[in-house]
């Protein structure tokens, strides 16, 4: 059975930086692409990027480029989303999914991130 | 960057009614054209890929169809448990935009 299980929430005062993981079972971690979504309270869903843990390559988008670092630990079959300089419109779930095929068939379970002085 | 506009963002039906969502691309993404389910709190779930293709375990009431760029996600009697938001995503090109949602909400 594939599962993506993230780390717990996260409450962090403007300015910091937070780091999300997202754990991989159940099929070949190496075998695909992981991408990164936000999701702010009653918004929509935001590409974030995405790394390749084959190689290590990521791609990000333009709005958080800078801030965003996507990484793979192919030891631990786990993915991180680091996101600094925050600020309170950071404040949203973010989800990792996996890249099967040009969709997202499976998708972690989401991680609160609060960002508040 | 692709854009990709919903439409309605938001619907009232009721239940056993038919119901169409339309999601236009900025430019031809061809096929790659997805769409998801979302319930409240929970993380979206894959309901169409490629724009045809049903996943695994979706009921056969949901049909996706189109190309280029113009994609229509179907349902053809809607049961409680299909009140929720739905987004289209294309992956023809990063960055994979989505759609803004159709929030559907019973009548």
């Amino acid at each position: 059975e594939v599962q993506l299980v993230q780390s717990g929430a996260e409450v962090k005062k403007p300015g910091a930086t937070v780091k999300i993981s997202c754990k991989v079972s159940g099929y070949t971690f190496t075998g695909y692409s992981l991408h990164w979504v936000q999701q702010a309270p009653g918004k929509g869903l935001d590409w974030m990027g995405l790394v390749d843990p084959e190689n290590g390559e990521t791609l990000y988008a333009e709005k958080f480029q800078g801030r965003v670092t996507i990484t793979a630990d192919t030891s631990t079959d786990t993915a991180y989303m680091e996101l600094s300089s925050l600020r309170s419109e950071d404040t949203a779930v973010y989800y990792c999914a996996t890249d099967i095929n040009w969709n997202y068939s499976y998708w972690g379970q989401g991680t609160l991130v609060t960002v508040s002085s | 960057d692709i854009q990709m506009t919903q439409s309605p963002s938001s619907l009232s039906a009721s239940v056993g009614d038919r119901i169409t969502i339309t999601c236009r691309a900025s430019q031809s993404i061809r096929s790659y054209l997805n769409w998801y389910q979302q319930r409240p709190g929970k993380a979206p779930k894959l309901l169409i890929y490629t724009t045809s293709s049903l996943h695994s375990g979706v009921p056969s009431r949901f049909s996706g169809s189109g190309s280029g760029t113009d994609f229509t996600l179907a349902i053809s009697s809607l049961q409680p448990e299909d009140f929720a938001t739905y987004y289209c995503q294309q992956t023809y090109s990063t960055p994979y935009t989505f759609g803004q949602g159709t929030r559907l909400e019973i009548k």
